[in-house]
């Protein structure tokens, strides 16, 4: 197992495109999260996945973005017509196991610019 | 809400400095609390934890003791070296946490100079 990973890393788009990001947790971890996190801040969250649905979802989540667990492992996020102030790094984490939980597994993060 | 305050950054040491990393939450209950770290160019790592008052979290020369009476997590580290640049966020998650989301704080930027 090699841990969370995502993709692209990078990725560099035109105000008006449309983009998707992948996530591929950690093999059997049933919990997937989505986070950004602009410059200077910390992590916040987007939205989080109990295997293939969707539990919650932040109001920073607006309805340009829409993410999707089909089949309860890897996971995608797409933003619409990007605006500039889209412009940070998407992370992802995964957790798995039974309460108690512990620790959020991240991925390295895809950076996305909006020019 | 719950919430997370860090000391802000950045911090410039000397390797071998004492490195103290302010970290104070507002929660209700008794949250876990978190220390991750974020390399150049990577994802955020697990650093040390800590799940309830008086508990001493500790990893790779770093520590940190959850303070109920304080609301306090700070890090600390006696000797930092230049691989320990970095940022560092201190999180928290609820108590009774059943896998919902971390609360992160914003980070502090550290920079260890040879």
């Amino acid at each position: 197992d090699t841990g969370v990973s995502q993709n692209p890393r990078h990725k560099i788009t035109k105000r008006g495109q449309n983009v998707t990001f992948r996530c591929d947790p950690i093999s059997e971890h049933n919990r997937l999260y989505w986070y950004r996190q602009t410059l200077g801040q910390g992590p916040e969250f987007l939205t989080y996945f109990q295997n293939e649905a969707q539990l919650e979802k932040s109001r920073l989540l607006s309805d340009r973005f829409s993410a999707e667990r089909p089949k309860g492992s890897f996971s995608t996020l797409e933003i619409q017509r990007t605006e500039q102030g889209d412009s940070a790094m998407y992370l992802c984490a995964s957790l798995g196991g039974v309460p108690p939980y512990n620790e959020q597994f991240f991925g390295p993060g895809t950076r996305l610019t909006v020019l | 809400g719950d919430s997370v305050t860090q000391m802000e950054g950045p911090v410039t040491l000397s390797e071998e400095a004492f490195l103290t990393i302010n970290c104070t939450y507002t929660a209700t209950g008794y949250p876990s609390l978190f220390w991750y770290v974020q390399y150049p160019g990577e994802g955020l790592q697990l650093l040390l934890k800590a799940t309830k008052a008086d508990d001493k979290g500790s990893n790779k020369g770093f520590e940190a003791t959850y303070r109920k009476e304080t609301t306090s997590f700070h890090l600390e580290k006696g000797s930092v070296q230049v691989s320990d640049s970095a940022v560092y966020f201190c999180a928290l998650s609820p108590d009774g946490w059943d896998g919902q989301n971390f609360v992160f704080g914003p980070g502090t930027r550290l920079s260890v100079l040879p």
